[in-house]
């Protein structure tokens, strides 16, 4: 059966400081992966999707980077973190064929910067 | 223009109840599929349904049932016989053919179910 973990599942980091995320799948090939970030005691924002391997794309001018090095593998990065990036990180992955399409969610990550 | 509307931002239930959280949408596309998340407090994004817009009959899946109308474009998840386990965040979002890869989802309706 297929799986998704994310980690860190918290992280308290300073103003200015590197963000990484990372995101891996497990029992399925080629999924189309996403980052999601909710703030608190709001929606969804989706800030970044990849259908492959080097191929993502982006939803909301941030600083905040995405990469997918292997094909089930998600890394969310930042170089200098801000305040507003504060928030709850999921990372989802979907099936290319089959199954309705749905989303899959990660157990996400959550990030307070001070 | 909103593409998910959830109007709802918190409704409370009596425990073995029935409660059906609204949703709206906006699409042009005509090959689209719904779907509902259901949020705990641990934070997971738990999934709970899916009804496509071409699926005559409503969805449903054990207590969870969605009350599709596609003239209306709403597909309202129906909760029956609620229990104290149903307290959560309740999602509700859409994937279009067109954008293919997009997820747009609503603000989320807060349950409470109350023993």
């Amino acid at each position: 059966s297929q799986t998704i973990h994310q980690w860190p599942a918290t992280l308290v980091q300073p103003v200015g400081s590197p963000l990484s995320l990372e995101c891996t799948v497990e029992g399925t090939s080629n999924p189309n992966l996403y980052w999601y970030r909710q703030a608190a005691g709001r929606g969804l924002q989706l800030l970044f999707y990849s259908i492959g391997i080097d191929q993502i794309s982006s939803e909301v001018p941030q600083n905040l980077s995405a990469s997918r090095p292997q094909d089930r593998q998600f890394i969310l990065s930042s170089k200098k973190l801000l305040l507003s990036d504060s928030g709850f990180y999921l990372c989802a992955w979907s099936p290319t064929t089959g199954g309705y399409g749905e989303l899959f969610f990660g157990e996400g990550s959550r990030l307070t910067v001070l | 223009a909103q593409k998910i509307t959830q109007t709802q931002p918190g409704m409370f239930v009596q425990e073995k109840e029935a409660v059906t959280l609204d949703c709206t949408y906006d699409t042009s596309d005509q090959s689209y599929g719904l779907f509902w998340y259901k949020q705990p407090s641990s934070g997971e994004m738990i999934f709970l349904i899916y009804q496509g817009s071409y699926d005559e009959q409503n969805a449903t899946e054990g207590r969870y049932s969605l009350n599709f109308q596609k003239a209306r474009k709403s597909a309202n998840l129906v909760i029956s016989a609620s229990q104290l386990g149903d307290s959560a965040m309740y999602f509700c979002a859409m994937r279009e053919r067109y954008t293919g890869n997009q997820f747009y989802f609503g603000t989320g309706t807060s349950l409470t179910v109350i023993p």
